[in-house]
């Protein structure tokens, strides 16, 4: 079974803190994402990045940076965490073949509170 | 651009009873389909995807779901609900042009007994 882990299940931090958030996947996809989960809006899309060092912006990828340095692990990171960041992360991968968007797997999720 | 509707924010059935969630996409090529599911406090499950061939498709838990090119629909179906299938849906459609999903903002079912 494809397995995605993240660090912590439960994060509290304070605004203008630095904070990391990490993913690791044990299934040698090429693929990893890293979402945003709010009631009401569904996922939205931070950064994903399709092979070592490489990242593309998503649809909100403002006050977040990414880092993979490894295939297998995708970390998020918040230069200065600000309480509109309040909120359920995700991570996912997946394999690719050409350009098909094949299954993502999920991890448990990172419940992050700024205060 | 591609888009996800789920139509339901909110589904409430008795158990035993039969479920259907809907789910339109806007997308200009074949899509790649999928239902998740999350029980409170977790990630993701896939349940089931569509990317060719017939076009009733099955997944894990009982459920099946049945692609309709004619109305850009993929719903989600399961005969009979049990207790343990109230979580939160989202269907979601794959990019054959990228990596990227598209997810649907998520039905809420609630099973009562």
């Amino acid at each position: 079974d494809v397995k995605v882990t993240q660090s912590s299940r439960y994060l509290v931090k304070r605004t203008g803190e630095k904070v990391f958030l990490e993913c690791v996947q044990d299934m040698d996809h090429e693929n990893m994402f890293w979402y945003r989960q709010d009631p009401g809006l569904g996922l939205r899309l931070i950064y994903f990045s399709y092979d070592v060092k490489m990242k593309e912006k998503g649809d909100i990828p403002e006050g977040y940076s990414v880092s993979r340095e490894k295939k297998e692990r995708f970390s998020l990171i918040l230069e200065s965490a600000s309480t509109n960041q309040t909120s359920m992360y995700l991570c996912a991968s997946s394999q690719t073949l050409g350009q098909v968007a094949y299954e993502q797997y999920f991890g448990p999720g990172t419940r992050l509170t700024v205060t | 651009a591609q888009s996800v509707t789920q139509p339901d924010i909110h589904i409430t059935v008795s158990e035993g009873a039969s479920l259907e969630l809907r789910c339109n996409y806007s997308y200009g090529a074949t899509p790649y389909l999928f239902w998740y599911v999350q029980s409170p406090g977790q990630g993701l499950q896939l349940l089931l995807k569509y990317f060719s061939g017939d076009t009733l498709v099955q997944g894990i838990k009982g459920f099946e779901a049945e692609f309709k090119r004619s109305q850009s629909s993929f719903n989600l179906r399961k005969p009979s609900v049990h207790w343990s299938d109230a979580a939160e849906y989202f269907c979601a459609v794959g990019s054959n042009t990228g990596n990227q999903f598209y997810f649907g903002t998520g039905t809420s079912l609630t099973v009562i007994p």
